[in-house]
């Protein structure tokens, strides 16, 4: 079955810890997303990346840092500079290398983060 | 800059009851716009979208008409059942923009046997 994998589903930070979240994807897709989602508000993005090497920074970019070494994955780590990590985060891929409009997007089942 | 607005909830229905979920938008050009849904503890997925003006989206008895002299895009189903409760997120996208959505805040509905 081809869809998108997030790893784990909880995790838990202790003050001053650096935590990565893991994303995977077996649909061939070019672009992808993650995107932080907090109690009674949308989602927001936070980095994306349409290519192999390359990503861009989201709306709320401070705190957090990516890597695209490969087209299958797209690790999240949350830093000790994101002061207030509690959150539900989400990743997303999408066909093409995300300049077209009305793509879809394929979201994974997402990993909850909590701070000790 | 670009946004979506979507009415609050919660909303509470009974069963069988019609379902609208005002959302409008503030954009730029011509954006796509999008209905996703999501069910407790889990991702989003797409219910339904509309490219371009006057298209209309449906799926699963739900629909949504792209209506550019109001910038909106409300979500209808005729009859609800208890299985439709979830959130429900409306969202835009624009050309060259990377391809990242903007999302509304959500509307939580609760379906009532």
């Amino acid at each position: 079955d081809g869809g998108i994998t997030q790893s784990p589903k909880y995790l838990f930070r202790k003050e001053g810890q650096n935590v990565t979240l893991s994303c995977e994807q077996n649909l061939n897709h070019d672009a992808m997303y993650w995107y932080r989602q907090d109690p009674g508000q949308g989602l927001r993005l936070i980095y994306y990346s349409q290519i192999v090497n390359d990503f861009q920074k989201g709306d709320i970019a401070e705190g957090y840092s990516v890597s695209r070494e490969k087209k299958e994955s797209f690790p999240l780590t949350v830093t000790s500079a994101q002061k207030n990590p509690t959150a539900f985060y989400l990743c997303a891929s999408s066909v093409s290398r995300g300049g077209q409009s009305g793509e879809t997007q394929y979201f994974g089942p997402g990993t909850r983060l909590l701070v000790l | 800059g670009n946004s979506v607005t979507q009415m609050e909830g919660p909303v509470t229905l009974s069963e069988e009851a019609f379902l609208t979920i005002n959302c409008t938008y503030t954009a730029t050009g011509y954006p796509s716009l999008f209905w996703y849904v999501q069910y407790p503890g889990e991702g989003l997925q797409l219910l339904l979208k509309a490219t371009k003006a006057d298209d209309k989206g449906s799926n699963k008895g739900f629909e949504a008409t792209y209506r550019k002299e109001t910038t909106s895009f409300h979500l209808e189903k005729g009859s609800v059942q208890v299985s439709d409760s979830a959130v429900y997120f409306c969202a835009l996208s624009r050309y060259n923009q990377g391809g990242k959505l903007i999302f509304g805040q959500g509307t939580e509905l609760s379906v009532k046997p």
